[in-house]
């Protein structure tokens, strides 16, 4: 039972454009939402998180979009630059739980 | 400060052999974690550790899976009679508090488990 769900495997976008990764949750008691970003050969690293009782979170270039009746959310990346090539996960939890639940990964590929 | 640590990077092993996985976390957190990715697969809760006890060990595959925390710091994640499915990366993290979605995990570069 996969309750985080990334779709698409990868994405190819060009530099300075605008990447948009997207993430469906089935379980309505996640109401905590992060995203990690994975370079080969290394663990994942922390990039940004969303909170339930909003609907969008920004840290530099990189926005997150939560909508809740469509338990869905996206990472927005813009503009998009090599160095961001990666795999990124999407994963979920309920806060007071102990637990993350990722998603598959989407490996993001920036071409210049 | 140092990051989590995990040994070995790599390890070969035939079917049918024991394994040891360790995970040196970062000073001072309490919270640990085991996760493995398989080929093509996202990250699969193992375990979770709050100092020295397991209070979920929910996302352990089979008895052949046990882990360990000593001392508040040095997990062991060991794996008994190794199968070919067991090939994945394990990866450990560790966090400064609870809960999970808090307190951002840190992650470790993971052990690749190749098994023959």
């Amino acid at each position: 039972d996969q309750q985080v769900k990334q779709n698409s495997p990868s994405l190819s976008v060009q530099e300075g454009r605008i990447s948009i990764l997207n993430c469906d949750y089935t379980n309505s008691m996640f109401d905590y939402f992060l995203w990690y970003k994975k370079y080969p050969a290394e663990g994942p690293t922390f990039l940004i998180s969303i909170s339930s009782i909003k609907d969008k979170n920004e840290d530099g270039r990189f926005t997150v979009f939560l909508n809740k009746s469509a338990k869905h959310l996206s990472l927005h990346i813009v503009p998009s630059q090599p160095g961001d090539s990666a795999v990124y996960f999407c994963a979920a939890t309920v806060q007071g739980a102990q637990k993350l639940v990722f998603g598959q990964g989407t490996r993001l590929t920036i071409n210049p | 400060g140092a990051g989590v640590s995990q040994s070995p990077s790599n390890k070969v092993t035939e079917k049918g052999k024991d394994v040891e996985l360790r995970c040196d976390p970062i000073s001072g957190h309490t919270a640990l974690y085991w996760y493995r990715q398989s080929l093509g697969q996202g990250l699969e809760f193992l375990i979770y550790f709050q100092g020295n006890s397991a209070p979920d060990k929910s996302g352990l595959p089979s008895d052949r899976f046990s882990a360990e925390r000593t001392g508040g710091s040095v997990s062991t994640l060991t794996i008994q009679r190794t199968q070919q499915e067991d090939s994945a990366v394990y990866l450990c993290a560790s966090s400064a508090s609870v809960p999970a979605g808090i307190s951002p995990l840190h992650f470790g570069n993971g052990t690749r488990l190749t098994v023959t």
